[in-house]
């Protein structure tokens, strides 16, 4: 199995809800990452976790929670979020052999997220 | 924070034309990967290539390293219709903490 599913695919909220983002892997992948996606721009990177620890956070506003219950899921809550956060936003996985990233990221397909 | 730069943005060919896809980047990396994006889709891996290689080939694709110029290239050879999406490079840092920053992107047309 070399799938990363997330849900939901898409998602719209208002500016005073609460949700969350979810990414499940069964790859075994020891560290797992969120991206953050505009239209016709890079995937910029957002958290990373590495054995179940948050190792890079890049700066991303606290209205954006991460969270990672266990080796094969993560999660990112969100509240409070702005109409500029619209985006795509990636999760992926990848291995870890003797704490050394072996380099290849799987991606999910995303979940679109649509703030009113 | 973007790493890499790559030209062209945008790049439109005929069928089995060769496509080039180059990306620059400004530090030092563990490496250099390509990911192939379709529209609105998740990225797939396409190749890596480690600091201390040159040049790699998988199939129709062949990707050079210079890391004295801090470039990379991409060639798809007898390109065909279904590679038409979004390339990018991704660089790798030093320091292990897993951290692949993107560039910025080229987007190819192949035309039947």
């Amino acid at each position: 199995d070399t799938e990363v599913t997330q849900t939901p695919k898409h998602l719209v909220m208002g500016m005073t809800n609460k949700k969350s983002l979810k990414c499940e892997q069964h790859m075994g992948h020891r560290a797992m990452y969120w991206y953050k996606q505009k239209a016709k721009k890079p995937p910029e990177l957002m958290f990373v976790y590495s054995y179940e620890k948050l190792s890079i956070n890049e700066s991303v506003p606290s209205r954006f929670s991460p969270e990672c219950p266990n080796s094969s899921l993560l999660n990112l809550h969100l509240h409070a979020l702005q109409p500029e956060d619209s985006a795509l936003y990636l999760c992926a996985s990848s291995a870890r052999l003797a704490g050394v990233s072996t380099g290849e990221l799987f991606f999910g397909e995303g979940s679109r997220l649509t703030v009113l | 924070s973007q790493q890499g730069e790559e030209d062209p943005q945008a790049l439109s060919i005929q069928e089995g034309e060769n496509a080039t896809m180059n990306c620059s980047y400004k530090t030092s990396i563990n490496n250099l990967q390509w990911y192939r994006q379709n529209s609105g889709r998740g990225l797939v891996h396409l190749i890596l290539i480690r600091s201390n290689e040159r040049e790699k080939h998988s199939g129709r694709l062949r990707v050079t390293l210079d890391t004295s110029k801090k470039s990379s290239s991409l060639l798809i050879t007898a390109s065909r219709a279904a590679d038409t999406a979004s390339y990018f490079c991704a660089t790798e840092l030093p320091g292990g903490y897993n951290k692949l920053i993107f560039g910025a992107g080229t987007r190819l047309a192949v035309h039947p």
